[in-house]
């Protein structure tokens, strides 16, 4: 069975800073994709970044990039110069066929 | 552009009842989806559509059905609601299976 683990149920950081959420799963694939979603108070679930396991390079997405270690079954969000807007409840989250594995979030909150 | 829709978005249910959850997306996406969210846990996946009249069970599909008349409609049914049934749901489609993934602004259901 697939598993994804979120190890921190929560994290805070200042405006402007940078904090990283901490992601590993459980997989014995070699095809998948792996997503960090952002879900906001109004429960809407919207995609950060992705990133496919057959490419090397870590996805970035303005101010959002990942820390991809195939090997180790690792799949940090790095969040940089963090935003009000940014304060939400992210989801790591595993596919494989036709179905998303989900972690049990992290709850990030930034302190102005 | 509505993107994917579901109706109703509260609801509230005795034990016993019945009752249909809603998901349209203007899309045009073949993949759609029915996910529920419950606290402390990351969405799990109850029932999917690879396309207009085929259904397949997810990680969770007991106590639910599901239809997909139309390629734009899925519908996700509670023949007899039970308490451990209260949960978020959530749909959503995609243009592929691993591609384009829109998800709905979710129903929050509770079985009293």
């Amino acid at each position: 069975a697939q598993t994804v683990t979120q190890s921190q149920p929560e994290m805070s950081v200042q405006e402007a800073e940078t904090v990283t959420l901490s992601c590993t799963y459980d997989t014995s694939e070699s095809d998948y994709y792996l997503f960090w979603y952002k879900q906001p108070p109004s429960r809407q679930m919207i995609l950060v970044i992705r990133q496919e396991a057959y490419k090397q390079q870590n996805a970035t997405e303005n101010r959002f990039s990942v820390n991809f270690q195939k090997a180790a079954k690792s799949f940090s969000l790095k969040i940089s110069d963090s935003q009000l807007g940014d304060a939400a409840m992210y989801f790591c989250a595993y596919f494989t066929g036709n179905q998303f594995y989900f972690g049990t979030g992290t709850s990030l909150t930034v302190i102005p | 552009n509505a993107g994917v829709t579901q109706t109703p978005k509260f609801r509230v249910l005795k034990t016993g009842q019945s009752m249909t959850l809603l998901c349209a997306q203007d899309m045009n996406h073949e993949y759609m989806y029915w996910y529920r969210q419950d606290p402390g846990m990351g969405l799990r996946l109850i029932h999917y559509s690879v396309g207009e009249g085929t259904t397949a069970k997810g990680e969770v599909p007991d106590g639910y059905n599901v239809s997909r008349l139309k390629k734009q409609n899925f519908l996700l049914g509670l023949e007899s609601a039970a308490p451990s049934q209260t949960s978020v749901y959530f749909c959503a489609s995609s243009y592929s299976s691993h591609y384009g993934y829109t998800f709905g602004s979710g129903t929050r259901l509770t079985v009293v």
